[in-house]
């Protein structure tokens, strides 16, 4: 079956440091690949998608791009913010029959800023 | 206002008793699924539910039963809860049209003692 794997936490990161949080996934066909977020005390956030092969997705300053050749959608931030502290969650949407599409979560990672 | 709610945020309860999660949402959508959130296990899928006439289950149903109200509303329920139970539960919805976004809820943290 279809399954994310993303690199364990936490991370802990100085403010304006460089985000690198690794994700794999295992699919059959064509996945739509994500990227959530979710902030303490809340409910999970998309941050960015990216729904083809070679797509980029973009959204507060994260990027993440969707590779088939290596199965990979790496999180990318150039300067993280205290801001960002949260717990990340890379995802696919993949068909499961019917007019079904099935989410598969990875495990999530806590990233925590310091100033 | 929040497009989708939950309630309660939070529940205390005790073994054997039957607790309720209730889950609401303007988006219009069709498609509502319930998860629960363990640590380090991720977001596991328990039931969802096409339309009103369309209950599924998810991967980890048992102990757990769902009801859908109206196209806006789905609860879970746990008949007789457990304390491996205790977790944080999440309601999301996705429009039929649109295969990728889900849209989640705040969350609702419950404990089983």
């Amino acid at each position: 079956g279809d399954s994310v794997t993303q690199m364990e936490g936490p991370v802990t990161l100085s403010e304006e440091a460089f985000l690198t949080i690794n994700c794999t996934y295992t699919a059959t066909g064509y996945p739509s690949l994500f990227w959530y977020v979710q902030y303490p005390g809340e409910g999970l956030q998309l941050l960015l998608k990216a729904t083809k092969a070679d797509d980029k997705g973009s959204n507060k300053g994260f990027e993440a791009t969707y590779r088939k050749e290596t199965t990979s959608f790496h999180l990318e931030k150039g300067s993280v913010q205290v801001s960002d502290s949260a717990v990340y969650f890379c995802a696919l949407s993949a068909y499961s029959g019917g007019s079904n599409y099935k989410l598969t979560f990875g495990k999530g990672t806590l990233l925590t800023v310091n100033p | 206002d929040a497009d989708v709610t939950q309630t309660p945020r939070n529940r205390i309860t005790k073994t054997g008793k039957r607790i309720m999660l209730e889950c609401s949402q303007t988006k219009g959508h069709d498609r509502m699924y319930w998860y629960r959130q363990d640590p380090g296990l991720g977001l596991r899928l328990i039931y969802y539910s096409f339309d009103v006439k369309d209950i599924n289950k998810g991967e980890i149903s048992d102990g757990y039963s769902v009801s859908r109200q109206a196209q806006a509303k789905f609860s879970l329920s746990l008949e007789s809860a457990i304390p491996n139970q205790t977790a944080l539960y999440f309601c999301a919805t996705r429009d039929r049209e649109s295969y990728n976004e889900q849209f989640f809820g705040p969350g609702t943290r419950l404990t089983v003692l």
